[in-house]
């Protein structure tokens, strides 16, 4: 069974830093896509990022370029999100989701893990 | 502002048949595939139909998908009670570097 289960979430004030990871389980995580994606509270889905099932390729949403940095750890199947310079308007619960490429839809999704960036 | 556009609310009563538009451009629904995800209250959302057409298995056919140049729909028939949820289209968008694109979402209600 597809497990995917985020952490790092919590409070942080506007202009740090956090790094969200999501821990995978019943797939060869190495051979598939990762997507993070996040909704505000109450509102829609909004892209985050994404990263190849290489590694080699990397998305970002232009709200988060130059802020955020998607990477993975096929070795301990973990993909992880570093998140600086955040702003109140990156809260949000973070999801991370499963695709076979890039190009495709998310089958898999995780819980969610909020992030809430507050003074 | 979504770049996808999707009414914000629909609603139906128990059998019926209802469809959500979702409206886009030729950057991303007019060059790619459709994907609609399903999100029940207090849950992570779920892959409905990927390709424009597909659906994973778990959902019955009671939903389909359809797209025509720059814009999809999902219709659900026999709708039913437990189909009440939020409803969203996405697709890659192949301008900037690349990027998925969500439309805002639709609230599905069934009277």
């Amino acid at each position: 069974e597809v497990q995917l289960l985020e952490s790092g979430g919590g409070l942080v004030q506007p202009g740090g830093s956090l790094r969200l990871s999501c821990a995978a389980s019943g797939f060869t995580f190495s051979s598939y896509a990762m997507n993070w994606v996040r909704q505000t509270p109450g509102k829609g889905l909004e892209w985050v990022s994404a990263i190849s099932g290489s590694g080699g390729s990397t998305y970002y949403a232009d709200s988060v370029r130059g802020r955020f940095t998607i990477s993975r750890e096929d070795s301990k199947n973990t993909l992880y999100l570093q998140m600086n310079s955040l702003r109140a308007e990156d809260t949000a619960v973070y999801y991370c989701a499963k695709s076979y490429s890039v190009l495709d839809g998310s089958s898999h999704w995780g819980q969610g893990t909020l992030v809430t960036v507050s003074s | 502002q979504s770049v996808l556009t999707q009414p914000p609310s629909a609603s139906g009563t128990p059998g019926q048949r209802v469809t959500i538009s979702c409206s886009g451009s030729s950057s991303n629904i007019g060059s790619n595939t459709v994907n609609w995800y399903q999100q029940l209250p207090g849950a992570a959302p779920k892959l409905l139909i990927y390709s424009n057409n597909q659906r994973p298995s778990g959902f019955p056919d009671r939903f389909s998908g359809s797209k025509s140049g720059t814009s999809a729909s999902l219709a659900i028939s026999g709708l039913q009670s437990e189909d009440e949820a939020d409803y969203y289209c996405a697709a890659w968008d192949d301008s900037l570097n690349g990027h998925w694109v969500f439309g805002g979402g639709t609230k599905l209600t069934v009277l």
